[in-house]
């Protein structure tokens, strides 16, 4: 069965600064498709960004990009020029390559961005 | 941009109720889904929906819950007899292609089970 792992349950960064939430993940798959997802205090569940497996190249959506390591099995987020909006909970999730597009996801990194 | 509308925001039900939780999908979705949170936990996949069937359920998903998609636009989640442990953050989302592509979430309705 996939597992997803963020072993980070909080962070925090000064405003502008950069930081970096880690997610790694189990499956027997090759090709697969991994997402952040951020939820603000207001629980909507926002998509990040998306990575498919079969890229190598790491995807980038304005300050977010991600370190995708496929051996290792690990997709972490990098947020550059940190905002007092990037605070709230960030979670990793896997999809898989069936066609009922289940996600699994992470337990979540709660992240504080600080003045 | 288009949304997917979950209603009520927040139901108080008795334990033992049923309870019908309704979401609006963007409208030339075709693929849906139902997860919940339990507060503080993660985010767990209930059911996912798709030409007018279920495609797959978790454990989760047993004989108490049901799913449906009465009038072409209203796809809703059913919960015959309420547990406290039902408790949690209820979250529709749909996609208008299936596989990776990422999925818009609703805003969620918090059920509290008293």
């Amino acid at each position: 069965a996939q597992t997803v792992t963020q072993s980070q349950p909080e962070m925090s960064v000064q405003e502008a600064e950069t930081v970096t939430l880690s997610c790694t993940y189990d499956t027997s798959e090759s090709n697969y498709y991994l997402f952040w997802y951020k939820q603000p205090p207001s629980r909507q569940m926002i998509l990040v960004i998306r990575q498919e497996a079969y890229k190598q190249q790491n995807a980038t959506e304005n300050r977010f990009s991600v370190n995708f390591q496929k051996a290792a099995k690990s997709f972490s987020l990098k947020i550059s020029d940190s905002q007092l909006g990037d605070t709230a909970m960030y979670f990793c999730a896997f999809m898989g390559s069936s066609n009922t597009g289940k996600l699994i996801f992470g337990q979540g990194t709660t992240l504080q961005v600080k003045p | 941009e288009p949304e997917v509308t979950q209603t009520p925001s927040h139901q108080v039900t008795q334990m033992g109720q049923e309870v019908i939780l309704r979401c609006v999908p963007i409208s030339n979705h075709l693929y849906f889904y139902w997860y919940r949170q339990i507060l503080g936990q993660k985010v767990e996949f209930l059911v996912s929906f798709y030409n007018n069937e279920i495609s797959e359920k978790s454990e989760i998903f047993d004989d108490q819950f049901s799913v449906e998609r009465p009038d072409g636009s209203n796809f809703t989640l059913k919960i015959r007899s309420t547990k406290l442990e039902d408790s949690a953050m209820y979250f529709c989302a749909s996609s208008e292609r299936e596989g990776g592509y990422g999925y818009t979430f609703g805003s969620g309705t918090r059920l509290t089970v008293v």
